[in-house]
C-alpha cells in the first residue's frame, strides 16, 4: 500500500463549481498536512498548510484533515479557470521524520469557462 | 524576491556524461531538499539537507550526489547519468525540515540519451 494514495484525474468542472480534491494516506505518524497547486512548466507553490486535525479556510480554499480516517482534503469553493492546475497534497511527520515530505501523485484539475 | 534558483533549466546530455545541477535559495533556508517528478510516480525526494555539512538520503538516492559547503546552494551531482534518470527535477527549500512549508524553485528537465 502506498504511504499516500490521490486520485489522478483528471478532474474537469464548469466555472462557479465546488470542487473536492482528497487524499489517503496510511502512516498515522503523519501530523502536518500540506496541499501545494503547479500550474504547467512550474515548481509547486504551497497553498494550504494544516497541523494534525481539524479545518482550515483561506478565502475560497478550505482544507479539511480527518485524523481518525486518515483522509485530508481540499475544497475550492466559486471555482475560476484560473484554478485549472495539478494539486499536490503532502504529508510529514514531527521528530526524526520531519526532514521528509512525502506527496501524493496529484489531481490534473480543469475549470472550464 | 524571495526565490530558488535552478539551472539550467532544459538540459540534454547523454549517458556517462557528468552534470551538476545548481540550486541556490536567497531565503536564510536551513533546510534544502532535491525531488524527481515523473508521470505516474508524483515527486519524490532525492536528497535533503538539514544544514552546511550536513544530507541524508531520501526515497530514491541511486545514482545522484549532493553537497551542501554553504547555506544557499545544494547541487545535484549525476557523475554517471544514465537514461532513467530523465526526469523533471525539482529544489526546495524551507526554515526547519520537510513538515514546514517549501518554497520550491521552477525546475530542471533534464533528458539523458
Amino acid at each position: 500500500q502506498k504511504e499516500v494514495e490521490q486520485d489522478p484525474g483528471p478532474l474537469s468542472v464548469p466555472e462557479g463549481a465546488i470542487v473536492s480534491l482528497n487524499c489517503t494516506y496510511s502512516n498515522s505518524a503523519f501530523q502536518y498536512f500540506m496541499w501545494y497547486r503547479q500550474y504547467s512548466r512550474k515548481g509547486p507553490e504551497l497553498l494550504m498548510y494544516t497541523y494534525s486535525s481539524g479545518n482550515k479556510e483561506d478565502g475560497r480554499f478550505t482544507a479539511q484533515v480527518d485524523k481518525s480516517s486518515k483522509y485530508i482534503s481540499l475544497f475550492i469553493r466559486d471555482s475560476q479557470p484560473s484554478d485549472s492546475a495539478t494539486y499536490l497534497c503532502a504529508m510529514s511527520n514531527s521528530g526524526a521524520g520531519s526532514y521528509q515530505l512525502t506527496f501524493g501523485k496529484g489531481t490534473k484539475l480543469s475549470v472550464i469557462p | 524576491e524571495a526565490q530558488v534558483t535552478q539551472n539550467p533549466r532544459y538540459l540534454i546530455t547523454v549517458t556517462g556524461k557528468k552534470l551538476t545541477v545548481t540550486c541556490s535559495q536567497n531565503m536564510n533556508h536551513e533546510y534544502m531538499s532535491w525531488y524527481r517528478q515523473d508521470p505516474g510516480l508524483g515527486l519524490r525526494q532525492i536528497y535533503y539537507s538539514m544544514n552546511v555539512e550536513v544530507t541524508d538520503k531520501g526515497d530514491v538516492p541511486e545514482g545522484y550526489k549532493v553537497s551542501r559547503k554553504e547555506k544557499r546552494n545544494f547541487p545535484l551531482i549525476l557523475e554517471s547519468p544514465s537514461p532513467n534518470q530523465t526526469s523533471l527535477y525539482f529544489c526546495a527549500s524551507s526554515f526547519g525540515g520537510g513538515n514546514q512549508p517549501q518554497h520550491f524553485g521552477d525546475g530542471t528537465r533534464l533528458s539523458i540519451l
